[in-house]
């Protein structure tokens, strides 16, 4: 079975630290997809980052990097310098091939940045 | 990236009566997802529609409470019918192969 855990379930930090969100995921496929998305207060789900199982090179785009590591199975997403803006809940999924290509979702981890 | 748009935005409805969100994308895609996303949770998948099918619901939900309708490859609708309060949460739409975009959700409450 396909299963995405985010223990963290909210984050408080003060502006400017980094901060990291935890993904651990299962599934007994060889071929998946891990993504990243970006709820902010307004609502809508924004996409941020997909990495496929076959490539273990860490992203980073500016502010936000992610670190994929199968051996541990997880897809951690780490904000540097932290900023008001960057308040919202962040759900970690994964879309493998024996989910019926449905997206699992982990339950998000909400994250509070203090100015 | 597709761009989705939903209509209403936002809607209070009282018990009993149905409701029916629109979701246009403006591009032809194969495949849209109807999400329900309750206060304070994560996402839960409704149903898959394809165009030209029968939309695939999943566990929990069914066809006479949430019918489906995709007439066309950047259009679909969803209606939430014999609405009751515990129908109040956001509706989503979604395409995509890999990663889904989604539009801006239409956020219902039921009174």
């Amino acid at each position: 079975a396909q299963k995405v855990t985010q223990a963290q379930t909210e984050i408080s930090v003060v502006e400017k630290e980094d901060v990291t969100l935890d993904c651990v995921y299962e599934t007994r496929d060889t071929t998946y997809y891990l993504f990243w998305y970006k709820q902010p207060p307004s609502g809508e789900l924004v996409f941020l980052i997909r990495r496929n199982s076959f490539d273990e090179q860490n992203e980073i785009s500016g502010r936000y990097s992610w670190n994929f590591q199968k051996s541990t199975s997880s897809f951690n997403f780490t904000i540097t310098a932290s900023q008001v803006v960057d308040s919202a809940v962040y759900f970690c999924a994964l879309l493998a091939w024996d989910s019926n290509y449905q997206l699992i979702w982990g339950a998000g981890t909400k994250l509070i940045i203090k100015p | 990236s597709a761009v989705i748009s939903q209509k209403p935005s936002r809607d209070i409805c009282q018990r009993g009566t149905s409701l029916t969100i629109q979701c246009q994308v403006d591009s032809q895609v194969t495949m849209m997802f109807w999400y329900r996303q309750q206060p304070g949770q994560s996402l839960t998948l409704i149903a898959t529609a394809n165009q030209g099918s029968e939309a695939t619901y999943e566990s929990g939900f069914v066809i006479d409470k949430f019918p489906i309708s995709r007439p066309n490859l950047t259009f679909s609708t969803l209606t939430v019918s014999n609405m009751s309060p515990e129908d109040s949460s956001i509706y989503l739409c979604s395409v995509g192969e890999y990663e889904q975009y989604f539009g801006p959700g239409t956020r219902l409450t039921v009174t």
